[in-house]
């Protein structure tokens, strides 16, 4: 199936730094949802956007539903150890409301 | 607790016998859905369930069978499995195709 775009697909970060990630694709989305997996355990819901230009908060995770709806973003803010993990997007694609197309993941690694 | 809950969370087995994992959510969810995961390959859907007894294809349906007799059960079958289907599978469910997905904790299944 159809992947996402997911950059970036790894980073470094200090303690109390702010994160940015993204999605992208060329097809048009009608949902976005965030997740986050830690090794060997399944993806946990963040943060799910259904409206094309809604922001939605949860803690400091903030993530966006991207206005041309081909994109979404996600940002954590004063990242703390327990952030390390692997973040997915997920999306459905406008006509094809059974099926969830995953990004291709972004590995967060925290430094002290 | 609302959750989703998958037994075995690990199961090594040889080619050919059959398995079968289960998978039940507490939440009254309408749909719900097997997931693979590979190294590489990310997420790919095996087959979903819209209600009970609606089940139809994912993207990589081959060699396995489900059944959704009950709201809350969705289980998966290996009929033959072979050496190919050792993989990390995953168990999702939410209120509605349209919607976000709850994920299980995962089973990782090793066929020698």
């Amino acid at each position: 199936g159809q992947q996402l775009n997911q950059s970036p697909q790894s980073m470094f970060i200090q303690e109390g730094e702010d994160v940015s990630m993204n999605c992208t694709s060329s097809s048009i989305f009608n949902t976005w949802l965030w997740y986050k997996q830690d090794p060997g355990e399944g993806p946990v819901l963040l943060i799910a956007l259904y409206k094309a230009g809604e922001l939605t908060s949860n803690g400091r995770l903030t993530a966006q539903f991207g206005i041309t709806r081909k994109d979404s973003f996600l940002n954590i803010s004063a990242s703390i150890p327990s952030d390390v993990g692997i973040y997915f997007c997920a999306g459905r694609i406008t006509g094809t409301a059974s099926k969830l197309t995953f990004g291709t993941g972004t590995r967060l690694q925290v430094t002290l | 607790e609302a959750q989703v809950t998958q037994n075995p969370r690990y199961l090594i087995t040889v080619t050919g016998k059959k398995l079968t994992v289960t998978c039940s959510q507490n939440m009254n969810h309408e749909y719900m859905s097997w997931y693979r995961q590979d190294p590489g390959l990310g997420l790919r859907q095996i087959y979903y369930s819209m209600n009970v007894e609606v089940t139809d294809k994912g993207d990589v349906p081959e060699g396995y069978k489900v059944s959704r007799k009950e709201k809350r059960n969705f289980p998966l079958i290996l009929e033959s499995p072979s050496p190919n289907q050792t993989s990390l599978y995953f168990c999702a469910s939410g209120p509605g195709q349209g919607y976000e997905q709850y994920f299980g904790p995962g089973t990782r299944l090793t066929v020698t």
